[in-house]
């Protein structure tokens, strides 16, 4: 199973970045999405499609429909600057799935 | 919750390292914990997992090679890994896998540990 994201986006301070995640079906799979800073393990911003880990701020959104999850970032800032990566569960060949990653960057 | 890796180093093509990941601050013994690698420059990859029920599941690119195992009075997992190639060079994770809707995220991750295989 193959999870393929966009290698880079870049955003303005302020506006909206959208970080989409494209499998199979995907809709039909709980998605999640981790943030990783340059020299730092990743961090799980979004979990089961939607939800929020306690401490992750309001702009942190997510969706997943058809054949594409997306995470939205609004109103970016410096400090959300990052590698960004979707997963899902329990597909075949591999239990574990990561998406290709992409890099965010604030212009 | 705390997570912390070791073990790792250089080691030469062939030749085996055995990481271990110190857990702290939850109940060890009831989650299902997992191992992934980032190697320099590229994305997330899961290598293996082991279920609280000591049910073990390989990456299709370790199976064979690398064997994951757990010591619940310890609190640790590990990382057997044998057979090593240069392309299992990475910093190798231990991360707690939470069950979400059905579904299974990693909600703590440890800081990494990096082995380099190399002559």
């Amino acid at each position: 199973y193959v999870l393929t994201q966009p290698p880079s986006v870049s955003v303005a301070p302020g506006q909206t970045a959208r970080i989409t995640c494209g499998g199979n079906n995907i809709g039909g799979k709980s998605v999640h999405w981790y943030q990783q800073k340059p020299g730092q393990a990743p961090v799980l911003v979004v979990y089961d499609d939607t939800a929020r880990p306690s401490g992750i701020p309001e702009r942190f959104s997510a969706s997943n429909s058809g054949n594409t999850a997306t995470l939205t970032i609004s109103g970016v800032e410096a400090g959300d600057e990052a590698d960004y990566y979707c997963q899902v569960w329990g597909t075949s060949p591999d239990h574990f799935v990561f998406g290709t990653g992409t890099t965010v960057t604030v212009l | 919750v705390q997570l912390v890796e070791s073990g790792g180093g250089l080691v030469q093509p062939g030749g085996s390292l055995r990481l271990s990941c110190g857990a702290s601050g939850f109940t060890f013994s009831i989650y299902n914990m997992n191992w992934v690698r980032q190697a320099p420059g590229k994305g997330l990859e899961w290598v293996s997992s082991m279920s609280r029920d000591n049910d073990m599941y390989y990456a299709d690119s370790v199976q064979g090679r690398f064997t994951i195992s757990r010591d619940n009075a310890k609190n640790s997992l590990y990382l057997q890994m044998d057979s090593l190639r240069v392309e299992d060079t990475a910093v190798y994770y231990c991360a707690r896998a939470k069950t979400f809707g059905g579904s299974y995220a990693h909600d703590f991750w440890g800081r990494g540990t990096l082995v380099t295989v190399s002559s």
